[in-house]
C-alpha cells in the first residue's frame, strides 16, 4: 500500500532563517506531488505541483520554492522566512490528477517568529 | 472559472441524528469529486471518491452522491457520533486542476 510521510510535524523558525520541509511517498512510482498551504479561514492554497523529477510548477509567486530531486521526494524550501510564511503546510500525492484520489500527509505547522 | 462552495461553514447536530453536508460547483466538466475529513491540526483524510460516471458511493455510515447536471454533491452521515466531529471538505478533480471548497466544520453534540 502507498504511504506519504511529511516532516517535521511542527517547526518554529525566526524571521530570515532558511526552511526545508520534506515529503516522501512510498509504494508507488511517478506520482504527481503537491504542496499546499492552509491558513485559518482561507482554505487550501496550492503552492507547487510536480508531475516528474525536476518538473515544478508554481501556482503563486512567493518567498518559497520547491524541488523534486527524486521520483518520490518533494521538498519545500525558503532562503529567508517571512512572518507571513507561518501556516500549515500539507504535502499530497495522486497517481493521475483528476482520475485518481488525492492523498495527504499529516502536515507541518510552521510558526515564524 | 470553477468555484466550489460548501454551505454551511459550520454545523452543530445532536448525537444520533442523520445529517447532510453540501458541496456545489459551478462547472460540470469534472472528472471526479472527492470528500475529505480533517481533524484539528491534522492532514486531510480521504473519505470517498465519486467518479463522474457514478451517482453515489458508500462507505460504512457515509454515503456521497453526485449530480453533475445540477453541480451538487452531498455527503450523508448516518447515526452521527461525537467522533464524527471534524471539518469536511470536498474537492473537484480535473486533469488540469483540483479545486477545494473551504469546508464545513461539523460538531456532534453528545
Amino acid at each position: 500500500s502507498q504511504t506519504i510521510h511529511q516532516w517535521p510535524a511542527t517547526l518554529v523558525q525566526p524571521v530570515g532563517s532558511p526552511l526545508s520541509l520534506e515529503c516522501t511517498v512510498e509504494g508507488t512510482s511517478n506520482p504527481n506531488l503537491y504542496w499546499y498551504r492552509q491558513a485559518a479561514g482561507r482554505g487550501l492554497q496550492l503552492l507547487f505541483y510536480s508531475v516528474g523529477i525536476g518538473q515544478i510548477s508554481s501556482e503563486v509567486p512567493q518567498n518559497l520554492s520547491a524541488s523534486r530531486p527524486q521520483d518520490r521526494q518533494f521538498i519545500l524550501s525558503s532562503k529567508k522566512l517571512l512572518l507571513s510564511d507561518s501556516g500549515f503546510y500539507l504535502c499530497a500525492w495522486t497517481y493521475r490528477q483528476g482520475t485518481s484520489p488525492l492523498h495527504f500527509g499529516n502536515g507541518t505547522r510552521l510558526t515564524v517568529t | 472559472k470553477q468555484e466550489v462552495t460548501q454551505i454551511p461553514a459550520a454545523l452543530s447536530v445532536p448525537e444520533g441524528e442523520n445529517l447532510v453536508l453540501n458541496c456545489s460547483f459551478t462547472d460540470s466538466a469534472i472528472y471526479n469529486l472527492q470528500w475529505f475529513r480533517q481533524d484539528p491540526g491534522k492532514g486531510l483524510t480521504s473519505l470517498l471518491l465519486i467518479q463522474s460516471s457514478q451517482r453515489e458511493q458508500t462507505s460504512g455510515r457515509l454515503n456521497a452522491s453526485l449530480d453533475k447536471s445540477s453541480g451538487r454533491s452531498t455527503l450523508y452521515i448516518a447515526a452521527s457520533q461525537p467522533g464524527d466531529s471534524a471539518t469536511y471538505l470536498c474537492a473537484v478533480l480535473r486533469d488540469d486542476k483540483i479545486i477545494f471548497g473551504k469546508g464545513t466544520r461539523l460538531h456532534i453534540l453528545p
